[in-house]
């Protein structure tokens, strides 16, 4: 079946610095991924859509100089978190799909605590 | 304005008991429908999905949903937990024929399953 790699699974960084999350499909070309960030026991928030090729569109109140996506192959995504805050700290999770037939696959997730 | 409905925020089932979760959707046409499992720290996994056709639906673990039109609903049931399936459960619509393929996740049902 259809497999979504995400790294690192956790990451500890400093407040100021920037950090790179990475969303492989290992099996499948994803024309669309997406990017969701959860708070604890709440449901999904969708960040952005990520087309390769294209700029990511971002949803309303995300600032996307903060969060910089990048999906320069069928297989990759990145999300970079720049200049990261302590309110930055959250789960953030990538999904992938070819399509709304196929449904979504999703990461693992990626939990990022900024001290 | 399309929408998710998760009324259940919390359920308690004993292992082995039968499970219903609910879950209504507000949308101007029938959307492909999708119930999701949230292990903790983890992503999301795809349980089962609704396009067309039989409106029971057959998933993974042994879980099922009924698309019922009349309700708007797409309830997901499981006729004897198992301890492992305590989770949170997540229900999403996409729409049809919008040139999108986002995801509207209701809030999740997290599901706790007493031995």
């Amino acid at each position: 079946g259809a497999v979504v790699s995400q790294h690192p699974s956790r990451v500890i960084c400093k407040s100021g610095t920037s950090v790179k999350i990475e969303c492989r499909s290992l099996d499948f070309q994803a024309t669309t991924m997406f990017w969701y960030r959860q708070f604890p026991k709440q449901s999904l928030m969708l960040m952005a859509t990520s087309n390769e090729g294209s700029k990511a569109t971002y949803e309303q109140g995300v600032e996307k100089d903060k969060f910089l996506i990048n999906h320069a192959s069928l297989t990759l995504s990145t999300l970079t978190v720049t200049s990261a805050h302590p309110e930055d700290s959250s789960f953030y999770i990538c999904s992938a799909t070819t399509g709304p037939l196929y449904g979504y696959t999703f990461g693992s997730g990626t939990r990022l605590t900024v001290v | 304005a399309q929408s998710v409905t998760q009324p259940d925020i919390h359920i308690t089932v004993s292992e082995g008991a039968s499970l219903e979760l609910r879950c209504n959707y507000s949308y101007g046409a029938t959307p492909y429908l999708f119930w999701y499992v949230q292990s903790p720290g983890q992503g999301l996994q795809l349980l089962l999905k609704y396009f067309s056709g039989d409106t029971l639906v057959q998933g993974i673990k042994g879980f099922e949903a009924e698309f019922k039109r009349s309700q708007s609903s797409f309830n997901l049931r499981k006729p004897s937990v198992h301890w492992s399936d305590a989770a949170e459960y997540f229900c999403a619509v996409a729409p049809v024929n919008s040139g999108t393929y986002k995801y509207i996740f209701g809030t999740g049902t997290r599901l706790k399953v007493l031995a």
